[in-house]
């Protein structure tokens, strides 16, 4: 009954790769995130999507490339990856005005 | 872009102390809001405020939206073990097509209880 829901938990890739991170949410809010927390903690928006819609796109390298199958679910790819993406993503989902409601993060690593 | 400074960036306190953190910002937001994280784990919400001088508690968590909207504090009485972790404060900005908004984060407080 988790309610925002990520997986992997932990993803170590080698540099070049193409790897995927899923996210899930099951309280009917409308509106989705990306956020990446980098190695001091820093937590920084990277995408946003209301209603399947892209809304927020923060000059994140084309890289990185998020899918909004449905309003329930927030994916996100990553196309040849580098060193510097390692880093915590997070996925969060907030419904109008209300406050964000975070998963657990994606601990990415890339070698 | 906007910027949150958030301090101290560390704490270190003894069980049963008060703790004091705030957060500053170069400009305006409609809401500030205090997370939680611990470690593994995703921030949690502790207290939101939605108007400007709103001073609100959540247990022996206090917090107030500065009457600037440029700041906010987040004071918490009594530590306990439990309380160690990162606290964040988060301003939230309204963009330019309506509904949408989004949150900044600032750069973090880090809270440590000395046994």
């Amino acid at each position: 009954d988790t309610a925002v829901s990520q997986t992997p938990k932990y993803l170590v890739t080698q540099m070049g790769n193409d790897k995927s991170i899923k996210c899930e949410q099951n309280l009917g809010h409308d509106t989705m995130y990306w956020y990446k927390q980098d190695s001091k903690k820093f937590l920084k928006i990277m995408f946003s999507y209301n209603n399947k819609e892209l809304i927020i796109n923060e000059t994140v390298p084309n890289r990185f490339s998020p899918k909004s199958p449905d309003k329930a679910h927030l994916n996100l790819h990553i196309n040849s990856l580098e060193l510097g993406d390692s880093a915590v993503y997070f996925c969060a989902s907030t419904l109008g005005l209300g406050g964000y409601t975070f998963g657990s993060g994606t601990r990415l690593t890339v070698v | 872009g906007q910027q949150l400074n958030q301090s101290p960036q560390s704490m270190f306190i003894q069980e049963g102390e008060d703790v004091s953190m705030n957060c500053t910002s170069s400009s305006i937001f409609n809401t500030w809001l205090w997370y939680k994280q611990d470690p593994g784990e995703g921030p949690v919400l502790l207290i939101a405020l939605y108007k400007a001088g709103e001073l609100t508690s959540n247990g022996r968590l206090t917090a107030q939206f500065g009457i600037t909207r440029k700041d906010s504090f987040l004071n918490i009485s009594a530590s306990i073990p439990s309380d160690v972790g990162i606290y964040f404060c988060a301003g939230r900005s309204r963009l330019s097509n309506f509904g949408n908004e989004k949150l900044t984060f600032g750069t973090g407080t880090r809270l440590t209880i000395i046994p």
